[in-house]
């Protein structure tokens, strides 16, 4: 079974400028998560999709962070305009359904730094 | 609202020495709660979980977890190091609000030495 596909792996941009990260979850799985993960922390839920809904974006900066999960598969995550503080690395993690005891299963992050 | 706490950003051990870190949670409603590694440059991949059928809980890679609630903890264990448990540990809860998303702690860094 393949796992969650995220590009690309590595990003380098200036303040200011706007980036996208992509993200394929495994085949069949309801729901999907982007996370923030900065150097020395733990993970920090974005935005949360149940197939093409949004269920919780409390936590995204919606100023200048956007979301969209077309179709119910892959999903996107934009930054416009970029911050220094953004720099992390962004997790997209996939489950089968919602269940609090669900599994979550993760990407492999696409390291964002904002020079 | 749910929160983790890891005691100890670095934990050293020998390898076939105990392994042992610490998560202790906050929960106004009963929790679930996690146990992932991170190798470096990858993403997370889950080791145990308690989802109150059992409160001891066996993992991958011979580790185990107890939940005990008197204590508020969910301690993470492996009675043997290896060197290839060297890796960061994150403890999570799921959240109890909107969605279902993990909270999780800062994470415990394990070294192993020969």
């Amino acid at each position: 079974e393949a796992g969650v596909a995220q590009s690309p792996r590595y990003k380098i941009i200036e303040k200011r400028q706007s980036v996208a990260f992509w993200c394929n979850p495994i085949s069949g799985h309801a729901t999907l998560y982007w996370y923030q993960q900065i150097l020395g922390q733990g993970p920090k839920l974005l935005i949360q999709f149940q197939n093409n809904g949004v269920v919780d974006d409390s936590q995204l900066p919606k100023d200048r962070f956007s979301a969209e999960r077309l179709k119910g598969v892959d999903s996107t995550l934009k930054i416009q305009p970029a911050k220094l503080e953004d720099s992390a690395v962004y997790l997209c993690a996939s489950s089968l359904m919602q269940g609090r005891t669900d599994t979550q299963y993760f990407g492999p992050g696409t390291r964002l730094t904002v020079l | 609202a749910q929160s983790v706490t890891q005691l100890g950003s670095h934990v050293s051990v020998s390898e076939g020495a105990l392994v042992l870190l610490r998560c202790n949670y906050s929960s106004s409603v009963p929790p679930y709660l996690f146990w992932y590694v991170q190798y470096p440059n990858q993403g997370l991949q889950l080791l145990l979980k308690y989802t109150s059928a059992a409160t001891l809980v066996k993992g991958i890679n011979g580790f185990e977890a107890e939940f005990k609630k008197s204590e508020t903890s969910f301690h993470l264990t492996k009675p043997s190091a290896h060197m290839s448990d060297a890796a960061e540990y994150f403890c999570a809860v799921t959240s109890n609000q909107a969605g279902t998303a993990l909270i999780f702690g800062k994470g415990t860094t394990l070294s192993v030495s020969s």
